[in-house]
């Protein structure tokens, strides 16, 4: 079974920069996997941050960016806003299927 | 601008069946692809399904293959979830989402809950 896998939590300060990672069990993630990552907000439907491994949607705050870091994929945060706090998913392609990461918990504190 | 409307949820028993609806507005319906992905309450999502902005390919989860299928009506904006053989581990929020090739949940409904419980 095809595993996904991003880190439980992270904590950043204001101002601060994090990077969450997204890891999958079939070995490194390149940008055939296409990589899409959103942010969802308790009580929300997710937001779309990114597409095919580091595409902004035109709703996607300077402060987001992605990349292929390390055979994982990554989105860092620049500047953390306290907005920010959220939780974030990757989303990755199988050729006929996605597969999504469980998900990073981001606590600004 | 682009809405996307989901329908048809309730509580049903397990091995039961539900048809879920999403009604798409704003944007040309038949020139996207369409995903439903899921939510279990409290936990993570889970990518059901998709089908091509045609209707022609259709792609399934392997926890829901062969009791779900994806279907589309273009002439009427629609995209519709039949599920069948349902579990109660089935319980989630089932959202409808727009693709455009590997851009994928660039706009997402609101959700429609489904509980399979006795």
């Amino acid at each position: 079974q095809t595993v996904v896998t991003q880190e439980p939590s992270l904590t950043v300060s204001p101002g601060g920069t994090v990077t969450l990672t997204c890891a999958a069990s079939t070995g490194a993630v390149t940008s055939g996997y296409y990589p899409n990552w959103f942010q969802q907000k308790p009580g929300q439907a997710p937001r779309a941050l990114i597409y095919s491994t580091s595409n902004k949607h035109s709703w996607t705050p300077a402060r987001f960016s992605a990349s292929l870091l390390g055979g994982k994929a990554a989105l860092t945060l620049s500047g953390v806003q306290p907005e920010d706090e959220a939780e974030y998913y990757c989303l990755l392609f199988y050729g006929d299927s996605w597969v999504f990461g469980g998900g990073t918990k981001l606590t600004v504190l | 601008q682009e809405q996307l409307v989901e329908s048809g949820g309730g509580v049903v028993q397990p091995g039961g069946s539900l048809r879920l609806s999403c009604a798409a507005s704003g944007f040309t319906f038949s020139s996207y692809g369409m995903h439903w992905v899921r939510q279990a309450p409290g936990k993570g999502l889970e990518w059901v399904a998709g089908i091509r902005y045609d209707g022609h390919n259709k792609y399934y989860a392997d926890s829901v293959k062969g009791r779900f299928t994806i279907s589309r009506d273009n002439s009427k904006n629609m995209l519709y979830l039949q599920t069948s053989s349902l579990r109660v581990e089935d319980t989630a929020v089932f959202y409808c989402v727009r693709a455009s090739g590997f851009n994928v949940g660039d706009y997402w409904g609101q959700g429609t809950l489904v509980t399979v419980s006795s």
